[in-house]
């Protein structure tokens, strides 16, 4: 059974651009969380998913969105990028709210 | 107050030896904990879920008290592959939340 993937592996853009980051979720898995790791730091969360819709947010500014495709399928949007967005990306998924979390490898966003 | 804290460490200790970790929570309404292990720039990985009893897998235990809001693991004979961060990671389900400490590192040397 696959894990869970995540789109690119690296990613390098300028300040002011934006990325998007993808994600896939275990098969069966609807509910999808993205958090932010910058380097030496702990995980920060950033944002979830469950069925379609986002249930919740951590402290990020607006230019940090995403959505959750029907296939339960997510895609995490920066915009307006700056420096501090440097970190590794992780989605996670799980299958009900009180069940353990399966990440990804992650995503390395660069910003120059 | 921190969601979650954990000790900071880093713990250094030799193979063989037992080594514990700590790990505070501020909401009592958290209903759902777990261990994670981090290696160096991957992806965390499930080590255990914690359960009111506690709980043992080979040679880890975790351990829940609710009453003083903390959750424990102890690594018994460690092993150089037990390297790594470890995360404790508080889940509350009716926000659907999962809360990560900062991790504490362990290196385990020869």
């Amino acid at each position: 059974e696959a894990g869970v993937t995540q789109s690119p592996t690296h990613l390098i853009k300028t300040r002011g651009q934006q990325a998007t980051l993808r994600c896939s979720p275990i098969s069966g898995h609807t509910s999808v969380y993205w958090y932010q790791q910058a380097l030496g730091l702990g995980l920060q969360f950033l944002l979830w998913y469950d069925e379609g819709e986002e249930r919740n947010r951590g402290n990020f500014p607006p230019r940090f969105s995403g959505r959750q495709f029907p296939n339960y399928s997510s895609e995490l949007n920066v915009n307006a990028l700056e420096l501090e967005d440097s970190a590794l990306y992780l989605c996670a998924s799980r299958y009900q709210v009180d069940t353990e979390a399966f990440f990804g490898q992650g995503t390395r966003l660069t910003v120059v | 107050r921190k969601e979650v804290e954990q000790d900071p460490g880093p713990f250094n200790v030799p193979e063989g030896a037992t080594v514990a970790f700590n790990c505070t929570y501020s909401n009592s309404a958290s209903q759902s904990f777990f261990w994670y292990r981090q290696d160096c720039r991957k992806e965390p990985k499930l080590l255990m879920s914690v359960y009111s009893s506690g709980n043992e897998d080979g040679r880890f235990t975790a351990q829940l008290n609710r009453a003083s809001q903390y959750i424990s693991l102890l690594i018994r004979d460690s092993k150089l592959s037990d390297s790594a961060t470890y995360l404790c990671v508080v889940n509350l389900a009716s926000y659907g939340k999962l809360t990560f400490g900062q991790g504490t590192i362990l290196t385990v040397h020869p």
